[in-house]
């Protein structure tokens, strides 16, 4: 079935120092890609997103990675902060339901 | 930025009681909103997509029976668990979408409702 995955369940990381974070996806239907961070006991907050006729697309230290052709998505976060941890979440959108599928998540652990 | 809130944000129940979520979009108005539930350690998992002024839209395995979801206004969508049990317990999240014309891309999401069932 469809699906959104996460290659890594734990990532832990100096802080100061740059984190990735991987997603594959299989629905190559989707057209819009989204990254979310979950802090515990809050909701998802979004981090970024970016449509499927781009590769590539920067915000404020973080940068998601589009290939198409392997069907891999990446968040990238630059100089890590302890802020930072948190669980992160992508998500691929169905244009015309609106509705998210979400991956099973990657805990980020960011280490003084 | 568009805010959503839920209320409760936490609630404890005996099991068979019934009861009641509600999620709010406090500064825009939203003409769908979704559901989802989420377990300990889990992903966000889609229950159902509410369209204001209709009937609910909700994913395979969903019961339609227990969760009773009503989404009167455009600013506000109820999830109703009905004759709770222990494995109903878990995290609820909603999400709204706002009318063509706003971020509409984007969904935002409340803060949860923790639900435990006794």
């Amino acid at each position: 079935g469809e699906s959104v995955g996460l290659h890594l369940p734990t990532l832990s990381v100096q802080e100061g120092d740059n984190s990735i974070i991987n997603c594959a996806y299989s629905n190559s239907a989707s057209d819009y890609f989204i990254w979310y961070k979950q802090e515990s006991g809050k909701g998802p907050q979004f981090i970024i997103d970016i449509r499927s006729n781009m590769d590539k697309r920067q915000g404020q230290r973080v940068t998601v990675l589009l290939n198409k052709t392997v069907k891999h998505l990446s968040l990238q976060i630059a100089a890590t902060q302890p802020g930072d941890s948190a669980v992160y979440f992508c998500a691929e959108k169905k244009s015309n339901t609106g509705k998210l599928i979400f991956g099973q998540g990657t805990t980020l652990q960011v280490k003084p | 930025g568009a805010v959503v809130s839920q209320h409760p944000s936490r609630v404890i129940c005996k099991s068979g009681t019934s009861v009641k979520i509600e999620c709010r979009s406090l500064d825009f108005q939203a003409t769908t909103m979704f559901w989802y539930r989420q377990f300990p350690k889990q992903s966000l998992m889609l229950m159902a997509t509410s369209n204001e002024g209709s009937k609910a839209t909700y994913e395979q395995g969903v019961e339609k029976d227990k969760f009773l979801i009503n989404h009167a206004s455009l600013t506000l969508s109820t999830l109703t668990v009905t004759s709770a049990h222990p494995e109903d317990s878990s995290f609820y999240i909603c999400s709204a979408i706002g009318l063509a014309g706003s971020s509409s891309y984007e969904q935002y999401f409340g803060p949860g409702t923790r639900l435990t069932v006794t």
